[in-house]
């Protein structure tokens, strides 16, 4: 399919333990988010690569997390040291950038610290 | 930065009925307002969104109001259907395309057949 993929979809692991989320942003899109969503909560923002700018990391809640994207288009979100409190569905989108506004977004990766 | 606050958390409405759904942003330099749905196990997909150069936006069954002034916006759902049970998510941004958007914490819609 032509839409954002991610991998696994679902990851279990144990707490202390690194983790590597995947994301496969549209063709093109040069505009990719990470978002995460805990049970019930909102889309609490993470980061925000556009094209060959620096991305915008302002949404990283601690230097466990780290994300990078290579060519300008596949995405790696790492979470070092994993704690509890980091599970949730880990989401990704992407846009053609720009002004065009509209986010597509996988399915996201549920990720269970246990 | 930008707080999005959404309201109700949960909305149960008969089939047919209206469904109204409310969020008040605190960033008076937000400009783009758009709101997502999402489906069990899914990401969320947009669904309409408005510019603050307009105060209403219709599309078929859902509108989106907006008020500058008052700093809130809503998503009108009128004759529901099964169909739009999902959570729905408001979302405002200053700068569309340059920055992240600043997502509410969701409403989950339940349409009772």
């Amino acid at each position: 399919g032509a839409g954002v993929s991610q991998s696994p979809s679902n990851k279990v692991t144990e707490k202390g333990k690194d983790v590597e989320l995947r994301c496969d942003p549209i063709s093109g899109h040069t505009a990719l988010y990470w978002y995460r969503q805990s049970l019930g909560q909102g889309l609490e923002f993470l980061i925000y690569f556009q094209g060959n700018s620096a991305p915008d990391k302002s949404g990283l809640p601690s230097d466990r997390f780290s994300a990078e994207r290579t060519g300008g288009s596949v995405s790696t979100l790492t979470i070092q040291r994993t704690q509890q409190e980091d599970s949730a569905v880990y989401l990704c989108a992407s846009s053609s950038g720009g002004t065009n506004e509209k986010l597509f977004f996988g399915s996201g990766t549920q990720l269970s610290v246990l | 930065g930008e707080n999005v606050e959404q309201h109700p958390s949960t909305l149960s409405v008969q089939e047919g009925d209206s469904a109204v759904i409310k969020c008040t942003y605190s960033d008076s330099a937000s400009n783009y307002f758009p709101w997502y749905k999402q489906e069990l196990g899914k990401g969320p997909q947009l669904i309409i969104d408005i510019r603050s150069n307009v105060g209403e936006k219709k599309d078929q069954r859902i509108a989106v109001t907006l008020n500058k002034t008052a700093k809130h916006f809503s998503l009108h759902i009128t004759e529901t259907q099964p169909e739009d049970s999902a959570v729905y998510f408001c979302a405002a941004s200053r700068e569309a395309g340059r920055r992240a958007l600043t997502f509410g914490s969701g409403t989950r819609l339940q349409v009772q057949p």
